[in-house]
């Protein structure tokens, strides 16, 4: 596709429940990454994928916190039995060399999630 | 640990004004310094530094970067509201995979 493409655009969710959130990036960009971005604050790094391998998992806030991207095309953030400081807006961002590459990453317009 | 201090966290402004923001950094092996524009969700690319004081210039927008001092600011001339944004600075290494790392973002409103 053109751009990063995000969905659902918006997630309410109950506390307790599981949500999954998917990102397409641009066809043929090598690196994603997801990022979570509280209100008020800058995007804070979650995990990073070349192709299909997750090569940095470190920012994951907690075990509740699931990636993938099985074929090292779409991605999926999957977040188990959701709590009220997981509200937030998710960023997938794509690049089409490993790492940054020239022009840093496009992202997509997110996905905001909030738990009630 | 990386960390990237961007300040003021917020300004008003009015229109036409000119505004500077200001990101300072501390990280090891220091490769490029981004500026990106966000103003709903999505942050958008500005530039691109990577050597000191070689200024990047688009329109009415201004970047220059200092190594040796570890800061870069952005300058924005005859401001508009079309520019009321927040405004990410991130920093990327030469470490591995590491990501970039953002800073908080200053809020610019410019008022009519």
């Amino acid at each position: 596709g053109a751009g990063v493409s995000q969905s659902p655009r918006y997630k309410v969710a109950k506390r307790g429940q599981d949500v999954a959130l998917r990102c397409d990036p641009i066809s043929g960009h090598v690196s994603l990454f997801w990022y979570q971005q509280a209100l008020g604050q800058g995007p804070e790094f979650l995990t990073y994928f070349q192709n299909e391998a997750q090569l940095d998992k470190s920012g994951l806030p907690s075990d509740r916190f699931f990636a993938e991207r099985p074929e090292g095309s779409v991605s999926t953030l999957k977040i188990q039995r959701t709590q009220q400081e997981d509200s937030a807006v998710y960023l997938c961002a794509s690049s089409l060399a490993q790492g940054t590459g020239d022009y840093g990453y496009t992202f997509g317009s997110g996905t905001r999630l909030t738990v009630v | 640990e990386d960390k990237v201090v961007q300040s003021p966290l917020s300004l008003v402004v009015h229109e036409g004004d000119t505004v500077t923001l200001n990101c300072s950094y501390e990280v090891t092996n220091f490769r490029s310094l981004l500026w990106y524009k966000q103003e709903k969700k999505a942050p958008t690319f500005l530039f691109m530094l990577t050597s000191s004081g070689i200024e990047k210039k688009s329109g009415r927008l201004s970047s220059i970067l200092d190594k040796k001092e570890l800061f870069s600011i952005l300058n924005i001339t005859a401001t508009q509201t079309g520019d009321s944004a927040v405004y990410l600075c991130a920093v990327d290494t030469y470490s591995g995979n590491t990501p970039l790392v953002f800073g908080k973002g200053t809020r610019l409103s410019v008022i009519a």
